[in-house]
């Protein structure tokens, strides 16, 4: 069974500034995807961004980038350029590639404070 | 396009109750996923249909719990006899296929109070 640790409960950052959230997983897995959901107050879980594990490049989307490093099973999110509308809970999530069922297994989440 | 929906967005039950909680998928969709998302449990997969067909019902928590998917479209979660352990926020993904990596897209999640 693949495992997903989110440590950090909570994390604050200052408008403008970066931040950085963690998360390390555990699987006998050697091919999977790797994703970062935001849940707003709204509850709509939305897609950040993911990660194919065979890709050694990581995925970059607009102020969003991961740090990828397989062998240590580790995925934290990268925010650039925080703003007031990253507000949110982040989760990291982990997908099987083999198999038909795609289910995602979720970490904990982490609650971002984003000041002004 | 429109997204995922779900309805209703609050429901508020007396213990012993049955309810149900419906998802509409995107349109073209023919994966479909449950989550239960809960202060002491976090996010937890419940079931995935295929189509109509539910190939992994292993995260439903117990036999009170089922649900059912026509027409490769709309699904109902239903419970039965409900309990307060079983109040939770239900969320509902859809994706194209239910191959590996493709995207889930989210709907805005039923909360669910037991009283």
């Amino acid at each position: 069974a693949q495992t997903v640790t989110q440590s950090q409960p909570e994390m604050s950052v200052q408008e403008a500034e970066t931040v950085t959230l963690s998360c390390t997983y555990d699987t006998s897995e050697n091919n999977y995807y790797l994703f970062w959901y935001k849940q707003p107050p709204s509850r709509q879980m939305i897609l950040v961004i993911r990660q194919e594990a065979y890709k050694q490049q990581n995925a970059t989307e607009n102020r969003f980038s991961v740090n990828f490093q397989k062998a240590a099973k580790s995925f934290s999110l990268k925010i650039s350029d925080s703003q007031l509308g990253d507000t949110a809970m982040y989760f990291c999530a982990f997908m099987k590639r083999a198999g038909a069922n795609s289910k995602l297994t979720f970490g904990k989440g982490i609650t971002l404070s984003v000041r002004p | 396009g429109a997204g995922v929906s779900q309805s209703p967005s609050n429901k508020v039950t007396e213990k012993g109750k049955d309810v149900e909680l419906r998802c509409d998928p995107i349109s073209g969709h023919t994966a479909l996923y449950w989550y239960r998302q809960s202060l002491g449990q976090g996010l937890e997969f419940l079931i995935y249909f295929q189509g109509n067909s539910a190939p992994d019902k292993s995260g439903l928590p117990s036999d009170r719990f089922s649900a059912e998917r026509t027409g490769g479209s709309v699904s109902t979660l239903t419970i039965q006899r409900t309990q307060q352990e079983d109040s939770a926020v239900y969320l509902c993904a859809s994706s194209w296929r239910s191959l590996q990596g493709d995207t889930q897209y989210f709907g805005p999640g039923t909360r669910l109070t037991v009283l």
